[in-house]
């Protein structure tokens, strides 16, 4: 069985500083995905970045960059240049694949950004 | 449509009483899942749809949650006899097709409280 562990609760920043979010996850799987995905107080869950687990390289989208450490299982996101409309919280998943390929999420990080 | 459209948004029942809460995928897209996101938690996975068949069911939490896909688009969760432990937001999402890794669209939820 996958599990996803967020130590943080709630993390806080400054605008225009770094953040970086936490993830550890376990799986049996040698092929999976991990997401990171953000739900703000409308409750829609936006997808902010994906890493497949075979490629070594950490993937990137703008301002956002994870740490994907496999051996560790490890998969922590970086939030850069922080701004007001970051704050949300943050759900870390792993989803393997085949199967119902169903996403298994952390309970989440709250992160506020102070102006 | 241009997203995944869940309707209520809000549901209020009382106890005993039965639900039924409707997902409108993104069009053209095979798969579709349904999660149950309870207050301060992640969400957790209840079922998934490969177009009209289900061929997940193992996250439904009793025999009193029931979902159908049956022409392989709009899907509808119903619940009966609503305990108060029901009481969660409900999560739509669809994929473009089965393959792993493709992202997942949310809906907006729906809040379904029991009283």
């Amino acid at each position: 069985a996958q599990t996803v562990t967020q130590s943080q609760p709630e993390m806080s920043v400054q605008e225009a500083e770094t953040v970086t979010l936490s993830c550890t996850y376990d799986t049996s799987e040698s092929d999976y995905y991990l997401f990171w995905y953000k739900q703000p107080p409308s409750r829609q869950m936006i997808l902010v970045i994906r890493q497949e687990a075979y490629k070594q390289q950490n993937a990137t989208e703008n301002r956002f960059s994870v740490n994907f450490q496999k051996a560790a299982k490890s998969f922590s996101l970086k939030i850069s240049d922080s701004q007001l409309g970051d704050a949300a919280m943050y759900f870390c998943a792993s989803q393997r694949l085949g199967g119902s390929e169903k996403l298994v999420f952390g309970k989440g990080t709250k992160l506020t950004v102070n102006p | 449509g241009a997203g995944v459209s869940q309707s209520p948004r809000y549901k209020v029942a009382k106890r005993g009483q039965d639900v039924a809460l409707r997902c409108d995928p993104i069009s053209g897209h095979v798969s579709l899942f349904w999660y149950q996101q309870a207050l301060g938690q992640g969400p957790e996975f209840l079922t998934y749809f490969q177009n009209e068949a289900q061929l997940d069911k193992s996250g439904l939490p009793s025999d009193r949650f029931f979902a159908e896909r049956p022409e392989g688009s709009v899907s509808t969760l119903k619940i009966q006899r609503t305990q108060q432990e029901d009481s969660a937001v409900y999560l739509c999402a669809s994929s473009p097709r089965d393959s792993g890794g493709q992202p997942q669209h949310f809906g907006d939820g729906t809040r379904l409280s029991i009283l």
